[in-house]
């Protein structure tokens, strides 16, 4: 089976824009979760969906929201991007209460 | 909510030497536990998970971790470590009703291990 896919793989943005990262779980997974990684925070969920619905939230702003699709793909989006949104963005699909990370996507706000 | 610490940031060990890293939490109901291991330009991935049963969990590569419910702790231990361990290892809690899909992450150990 293919591992989860997260593209682009780097992004740079600068102050303002908006950016819209992809996640493609491994086949048969109806869960994905998604995670910020940064040095001085560390990894902290920031959503999961299930079956194209929401269904548990961390503690970020609204200017992060995600969607997931029918086939289970997922998109997460920043608006109104601030340089601490630098970070490294992880998708987690989850299968058999464990959850299979992405490489995720390195996004540099300038 | 929950939080998770990690008590060692950087451990350096010789090969051979024995391995525990300390993982406390805090949250008054049911957890599910885990410890991810992420190797040097690698993904994170599983190393072990408690979910009910036998305290004293083994995983992959040798590790085994220990929940002890009174302490609210879930430590990592390895008995004889290789330079191949070299890695950055966090331990994470989930709730008892969320199966893994919302992690709280503790701040991560990184484990050099010299050859």
């Amino acid at each position: 089976k293919a591992g989860v896919t997260q593209t682009p793989r780097y992004l740079i943005k600068t102050r303002g824009q908006q950016v819209t990262l992809s996640c493609s779980p491994i086949s048969g997974h109806r869960s994905v979760s998604w995670y910020q990684q940064t040095p001085g925070q560390g990894l902290q969920f920031l959503f999961e969906y299930f079956s194209e619905t929401q269904r548990n939230k961390g503690n970020f702003p609204g200017r992060f929201s995600g969607r997931q699709f029918s086939n289970s793909r997922s998109e997460m989006n920043v608006s109104t991007l601030e340089l601490g949104d630098s970070a490294l963005y992880l998708c987690a699909s989850s299968g058999k209460n464990e959850q299979f990370f992405g490489p995720g996507t390195r996004l540099t706000v300038l | 909510a929950q939080s998770v610490s990690q008590h060692n940031h950087h451990v350096i060990l010789s090969e051979a030497a024995s391995l525990e890293l300390g993982c406390n939490y805090s949250y008054g109901g049911t957890v599910n536990l885990f410890w991810y291991v992420q190797y040097p330009g690698q993904h994170l991935q599983l190393l072990l998970k408690y979910f009910s049963g036998d305290p004293l969990v083994k995983g992959i590569k040798g590790f085994e971790a220990e929940f002890i419910k009174s302490k609210f702790s879930f430590n990592l231990r390895k008995p004889s470590v290789q330079w191949s361990d070299t890695a950055e290892y966090f331990c994470a809690v989930d709730d008892g009703n969320n199966a893994g899909n919302m992690l709280t992450f503790g701040g991560g150990t990184r484990l050099m291990v010299k050859p």
